[in-house]
């Protein structure tokens, strides 16, 4: 069965500083990937997404991502975090397979950004 | 363009009362979801509907029952509400015919039973 594996519930950054996400999937095909971001009482908001092709994604706001079958990881990134970052992120992946789109999520990571 | 509209945003219950939380999609969309989300539990799936006639459970489905009413409607009803009900609920949607590109989610409703 497929599972998504957010490591950390919080992470907590400096303005300015690297942001990283971990990512890590398990499914037994080659899945479609995708990171969601809620800010607080929104809903979720698609940030990115890998479906074929080119294994580094690029998303909204600075985000991207990399796909690494190898490693089983889909890490989201952004090299300079802004205040405005401050929000919860979900990974999600869904088998590539047929018409099967239902979405395995990860419990979240909080990101906090201080000044 | 609307996207994923849910109403109310906001609602209060009483123990044992019922209600039915509105979902509308204007993308064209065949496949609906309705999730919960509460604090360290992410989101969960309630019900979902792979295309217009045919709905399914999801993983928390007890206590809850869907209709979807034509190919833009997707609606979630508590016939008997409790406490445990209480959560952020959303609706999203998404088309399964070609490359998957993600769902679309609507703003949510914060529902309170006391």
């Amino acid at each position: 069965a497929q599972s998504v594996t957010q490591l950390g519930s919080h992470v907590s950054v400096s303005e300015g500083a690297l942001v990283l996400l971990r990512c890590n999937y398990s499914s037994s095909v080659p899945p479609y990937l995708f990171w969601y971001v809620q800010y607080p009482n929104q809903g979720l908001q698609l940030l990115l997404k890998y479906t074929t092709g080119a294994t580094l994604v690029k998303g909204i706001n600075g985000f991207e991502a990399e796909f690494k079958k190898s490693e089983t990881s889909f890490h989201l990134t952004k090299p300079s975090a802004h205040m405005s970052d401050a929000a919860e992120y979900f990974c999600a992946v869904s088998p590539n397979a047929g018409n099967n789109r239902k979405l395995i999520w990860g419990l979240g990571t909080s990101l906090a950004v201080n000044p | 363009n609307a996207g994923v509209t849910q109403t109310p945003k906001f609602q209060v219950l009483k123990t044992g009362q019922s209600m039915t939380l509105q979902c509308a999609q204007d993308m064209n969309h065949n496949s609906m979801y309705w999730y919960r989300q509460d604090p360290g539990m992410g989101l969960r799936l309630i019900y979902y509907s792979a295309s217009e006639g045919t709905t399914d459970k999801g993983e928390v489905p007890n206590g809850y029952n869907v209709s979807r009413l034509n190919k833009r409607e997707f609606s979630l009803r508590l016939e008997s509400a409790a406490p445990s009900q209480t959560s952020v609920y959303f609706c999203a949607s998404t088309w399964t015919g070609g490359l998957f590109y993600g769902y679309t989610f609507g703003s949510g409703t914060r529902l309170t039973v006391v």
